[in-house]
């Protein structure tokens, strides 16, 4: 079984479209985060979600909205796309324990 | 605030050497974790090995292990007997747990690619 998966995992869109990345996690951890990985592949952080409280990256634009329907689940919706969205997008899940277990990515393409 | 260095962007091993990647950060706090994490070109982020700060002896992992020097605020890997398969980025993370709420930190990453 897949612990945290992320659909889908390639995604080709155009400016200005809008569009949603899910992630789930059969882990039963309490936190998640979203990552972006720009082609420089430096990990940034985008939002964490621990304990049903979101906590926000500031410099993430407010197209970026998670959304959490239940513990196992952190998805990302993203509005009106832009040309420098492209990236990887990773989902993860952490333990009390600590270390991430990572979904295995969605590629997206804003042409 | 914290800070996690990789002052190695890219390197380069032969098959069978043992390489050494080095990371430092920056903390005022004396309980957390360190990780590295490999991202194959699958792109799929895996956990290497993690050292808990409160541990002094030194976490290995079959072929990886690492050293771990809380003054210096080093933790450096080592990967022994470098196979084919160990190309990959390489990052290093910091994380702390405050008030229930974790903070993680990823180094920048070092480009570990390994010849036959």
């Amino acid at each position: 079984d897949t612990a945290v998966s992320q659909t889908p995992k390639y995604l080709v869109t155009q400016m200005g479209n809008d569009k949603s990345i899910k992630c789930e996690q059969n882990l039963g951890h309490d936190t998640m985060y979203w990552y972006k990985q720009d082609s420089k592949k430096f990990l940034k952080i985008m939002f964490s979600y621990n304990n049903k409280e979101l906590i926000i990256n500031e410099t993430v634009p407010n197209r970026f909205s998670p959304k959490s329907p239940d513990k196992a689940h952190l998805n990302l919706h993203i509005n009106s796309l832009e040309l420098g969205d492209s990236a990887v997008y990773f989902c993860a899940s952490i333990p009390p324990s600590g270390p991430q277990y990572f979904g295995p990515g969605t590629r997206l393409l804003v042409l | 605030a914290q800070t996690v260095t990789q002052s190695q962007p890219e390197m380069s091993v032969q098959e069978a050497e043992t390489v050494t990647l080095s990371c430092t950060y920056d903390t005022s706090e004396s309980n957390y974790y360190l990780f590295w994490y490999k991202q194959p070109p699958s792109r799929q982020m895996i956990l290497v090995i993690r050292q808990e700060a409160y541990k002094q002896q030194n976490a290995t992992e079959n072929r990886f292990s690492v050293n771990f020097q809380k003054a210096a605020k080093s933790f450096s890997l080592k990967i022994s007997d470098s196979q084919l398969g160990d190309t990959a980025m390489y990052f290093c993370a910091f994380m702390k747990l405050t008030s229930g709420t974790y903070k993680y930190i990823f180094g920048t990453g070092t480009r570990l690619k390994v010849l036959a």
